[in-house]
Parts: C-alpha cells; structure tokens; sequence
C-alpha cells in the first residue's frame, strides 16, 4: 500500500538554532496530517496538525507546513531546546480514521 | 483528567502462550487503535474500533484479535504468541478526525 517516508533518520542540531524535520507521503487522497513526538519509552505525544485545505499551521514554536503539489510535510521548530530531543513522526489519514506512520526522524540537540 | 492507560507496561511470555494486554481510555472517545513498534519499521496498525462491537483489521493483523464490548476498553489478544510478536505495543484513541492520543506502551518479550 502508499506509505508515509521521511527524507533524514537522524538530525542533530545546537541548542537554539531552528530545525526543520521532512516528510514525504504518498497518498494524494491523504486529508489529515499529524506530527508526533516520541520520548524514550512513552507514547508518541501531539505535537500539531493540519488538514489538507491549509498549507501552513503555526503553534508554540512549531510550524507545520504542507505542500500537496509534491506530497511534502515539514516541521519547523523553532530556538530548538534539550527537551526537543526526541523521535518525531508524521502520520497521514484519509477522513481522520486510521493513521499511517512514517518510520520517524530522530532529533538531537547539542548544547 | 481523562487518560488513556495500558497494562502491564512490560511482559514476558513464552512461545504457544496466549496473551492479553490490557487498553482503557476514559476520554469517550469511538475511535480505539492497536500498534506495534519495531525498530526500523515505525508504528504500524495492528487492529481498530469505530464503536462498540466493531473491529477492524490492520496493516498486521495476523495472529491478533480484539473485541470491543463497552467504549472504554480494547483488549488485545496473542493467540499463540511467537517471537516475530515481540515488539512495544501502543494503544490509542480519538474522537473522528481528531488527533490521537497513545497510552505509553506494553513492552512484550516472547522467549
């Protein structure tokens, strides 16, 4: 079936400086996007979303862009923290049901 | 506060046992979803419920059931549990075209 891909397994940041984190999905039907944030051994948390009649949703620090000529999710974090390290994954649903999962970017952040 | 809570948060069985974990969510939400996570292959859809009495395949069904008997829980049933079937397990639930919101994981050993 169509899957949800993301362009970097790993990325490592300083403190303070902007990160940007890439999605690519598959599913042109796809019309609801979510990001998560996973922690070592909890459950991926709520970060943002955005539904497919947006291109761009801003929350604290974070900022979801959406760009469905070419199928590309990204998230922007803003004056990235310590407490911003952790796996992040997009996720795309058709009609807000079940959510398919990218395989997730790990972000580290350096002092 | 509403949560979502699974149980145990770790296991470990033997092969050919039969095992249940444990999901219940006091948010009232329809919508109920099981997960697996393995390294190198994200979050991938095992079962769903849309309401009472309702279940649904997913991406990795097989060796798996769930029943939904009253909107609050979602047990997740190993059949006869192998060891392709050790992996952390995630539970979830939402209202439709709402996010998701994942209890924080049953870590299941099969030896």
């Amino acid at each position: 079936g169509e899957s949800v891909g993301l362009h970097l397994p790993t990325l490592s940041v300083q403190e303070g400086d902007n990160s940007i984190i890439n999605c690519a999905y598959s599913n042109s039907a796809s019309d609801y996007f979510i990001w998560y944030k996973q922690e070592s051994g909890k459950g991926p948390q709520f970060i943002i979303d955005i539904r497919s009649n947006m291109d761009k949703r801003q929350g604290q620090r974070v900022t979801v862009l959406l760009n469905k000529t070419v199928k590309h999710l990204s998230l922007q974090i803003a004056a990235t923290q310590p407490g911003d390290s952790a796996v992040y994954f997009c996720a795309e649903t058709l009609s807000g049901y079940a959510l398919n999962f990218g395989k997730g970017t790990s972000l580290l952040v350096t002092p | 506060d509403a949560e979502i809570t699974q149980s145990p948060r770790h296991k470990i069985t033997e092969t050919g046992r039969q095992v249940t974990l444990a999901c219940h969510q006091t948010w009232n939400h329809n919508n109920m979803f099981w997960y697996r996570q393995d390294l190198g292959h994200g979050l991938r859809l095992i079962h769903y419920s849309y309401g009472v009495q309702d279940t649904n395949k997913g991406e990795v069904s097989d060796g798996y059931s769930v029943s939904r008997s009253n909107t609050e829980d979602l047990p997740l049933t190993l059949e006869s549990a192998a060891s392709s079937q050790t992996s952390v397990y995630f539970c979830a639930s939402s209202d439709p075209n709402q996010p998701q919101h994942f209890g924080d994981g049953t870590r299941l050993s099969i030896l």
